[in-house]
C-alpha cells in the first residue's frame, strides 16, 4: 500500500473549518483513501473514505485531487471534541490498515 | 447495531504470565483484526481473522496468537509476557465487503509488571 505523509500537528480555532492535508504521491488506481481519528486512549473512529470523487458525510468532507496524489479532510465547524489524532491511510481493499503517526489536531477555544 | 466490544477493558499481569483478550465484532461482520498500540511504536497490526482463518499477519513474535470462532468472536493470546507487551490492544471488525471499513472497539489496556 502507498505511503502517506501528514503534518505532525495543527491548530484550529473553534467554529472554524479544519483542513487536514495528506500526501500520497505513490497511490495506485485501486487504492482507497481512508481517514480515522483517535481521541486519547480510545479506539480509532472511522470518519470517511473515497477512491476518486470527493465525499461528504455527517462528520466531514474528503477532497481528493484529480491526480489522486493528495487529499484533504475538512471538518466544517471544528469543536473542542474534534481534538484528536487524525490518520490518513491508503490501502487496497482486503489489505490491512497501516496507521502512520497521523496529525495531532488541537481545537482552540 | 451494537459496536465492537472488548473484554476485559483493563488487565494487570506479571512477567512470564499469559493473557487472553476477547473481542466481539459488530453483528454480521466476519473479519476481525487485532492491533497493538504503544507510545513508541504507534498502532501496529497484529493479525486478521476471517471465517475462522488467519488471513493476514503482522510482524510479531509467535508469543502472540489468535483465533476466531464460528460466531466471528475472536480471542488473542499472549504467552510469556514481557514488560514491553504493556500496551493498548485494539480489535476492529469489518464486513469484508466492497468498502471493507474497519470499526474499532474501545481496547484492552494491558499492563505487565
Amino acid at each position: 500500500d502507498a505511503k502517506t505523509t501528514q503534518p505532525p500537528s495543527m491548530d484550529c480555532a473553534e467554529g472554524r473549518a479544519a483542513n487536514l492535508p495528506c500526501n500520497h504521491s505513490t497511490i495506485s488506481g485501486n487504492e482507497y483513501v481512508y481517514w480515522y481519528r483517535q481521541i486519547h486512549s480510545q479506539g480509532p473512529q472511522y470518519i470517511i473514505h473515497g477512491l476518486k470523487n470527493n465525499e461528504t458525510n455527517e462528520m466531514a468532507s474528503l477532497i481528493i485531487t484529480e491526480d489522486r496524489k493528495s487529499s484533504t479532510l475538512i471538518l466544517p465547524h471544528a469543536t473542542l471534541r474534534d481534538t484528536a489524532v487524525y490518520y490518513c491511510i491508503v490501502r487496497v481493499i482486503g489489505n490491512q490498515f497501516y496507521f502512520g503517526t497521523g496529525t495531532s489536531l488541537t481545537v482552540i477555544p | 447495531k451494537a459496536g465492537v466490544t472488548q473484554t476485559p477493558r483493563y488487565l494487570i499481569k506479571t512477567r512470564g504470565q499469559q493473557v487472553t483478550l476477547s473481542c466481539s465484532p459488530i453483528s454480521g461482520h466476519r473479519s476481525v483484526s487485532w492491533y497493538q498500540q504503544t507510545p513508541g511504536q504507534g498502532l501496529q497490526f497484529l493479525f486478521e481473522y476471517f471465517s475462522e482463518t488467519q488471513r493476514n499477519k503482522g510482524n510479531f513474535p509467535g508469543r502472540f496468537s489468535g483465533r476466531q470462532f464460528s460466531n466471528s468472536r475472536s480471542e488473542m493470546n499472549v504467552s510469556t509476557l514481557e514488560l514491553g507487551d504493556s500496551a493498548l490492544y485494539l480489535c476492529a471488525s469489518s464486513e469484508r465487503g466492497d468498502t471493507d471499513t474497519q470499526y474499532f472497539g474501545p481496547g484492552t489496556r494491558l499492563t505487565v509488571l
